[in-house]
């Protein structure tokens, strides 16, 4: 069955950026109309979506988040990545990867999500 | 700041009915549908509902999803001990360029 792996630093230093990477398996990340998704979650607190991207590299991204964040596909390594530039301590949390079913629908498979620490 | 308002917390005693509210505006639930998420303790989000009412393959039939207006709801019926989580309803909200979003979450303690 579908899979969804996040990998990457789980410290990292204020101002700098933020990289993960999510490996699918068990299916293509190039199949038609899902998108794949980074969603969030501070310590303690709710669900934060920050970004979704399409195989074509067609993106939608939280506008709060915007202007620091960079998505990537990856097709032959059938991974997707995330990139939020200039973090600070309010950047801590849990990051999750999801697969969402089309660009306004749910996320049906998620990982098991990775935490992210911003500190010096 | 989510633009999803849910209660903080439910309860209710095994065998009963609990029944969660996500109350939006005319951009997100009212023109959009709704999904909800469990999230057990220590574990990544899981689909619940989707399309307001539908149920994922897997998801046992006392979970039910409403939808009337720009409010939604979640009901468990037969309420068990492994339903105590938390509870997230979404969106897709049409507002600026568009953004999924998150209720503030319902916390459901069985009792």
């Amino acid at each position: 069955q579908l899979q969804l792996q996040e990998s990457g630093p789980g410290l990292v230093k204020p101002s700098e950026t933020l990289s993960l990477t999510c490996t699918v398996s068990g299916g293509s990340i190039s199949s038609s109309s899902h998108y794949w998704g980074w969603i969030r979650q501070p310590p303690g607190k709710g669900l934060e979506w920050i970004a979704s991207i399409y195989y074509s590299g067609s993106t939608y991204y939280n506008p709060s988040l915007k202007s620091r964040v960079t998505t990537s596909v990856d097709t032959s390594e059938n991974e997707f990545s995330l990139k939020l530039s200039s973090v600070t301590a309010a950047d801590t949390a849990v990051y999750y990867c999801a697969r969402q079913r089309g660009p306004a629908e749910d996320f049906d498979h998620w990982g098991q999500g990775t935490l992210v620490t911003v500190s010096s | 700041q989510s633009v999803l308002t849910q209660p903080p917390s439910a309860s209710g005693t095994p065998g009963q009915r609990v029944t969660i509210s996500c109350s939006g505006g005319s951009f997100n639930i009212g023109s959009n549908t709704v999904n909800w998420y469990q999230q057990l303790p220590g574990t990544a989000p899981r689909l619940l509902i989707y399309s307001n009412y539908q149920r994922p393959s897997g998801v046992p039939d006392r979970f039910s999803g409403s939808k009337s207006g720009t409010s939604a709801s979640l009901a468990i019926s037969g309420l068990q001990s492994e339903d105590e989580a938390d509870y997230y309803c979404a969106a897709w909200d049409d507002t600026l360029n568009g953004l999924y979003v998150f209720g503030t979450g319902t916390k459901v303690t069985v009792l």
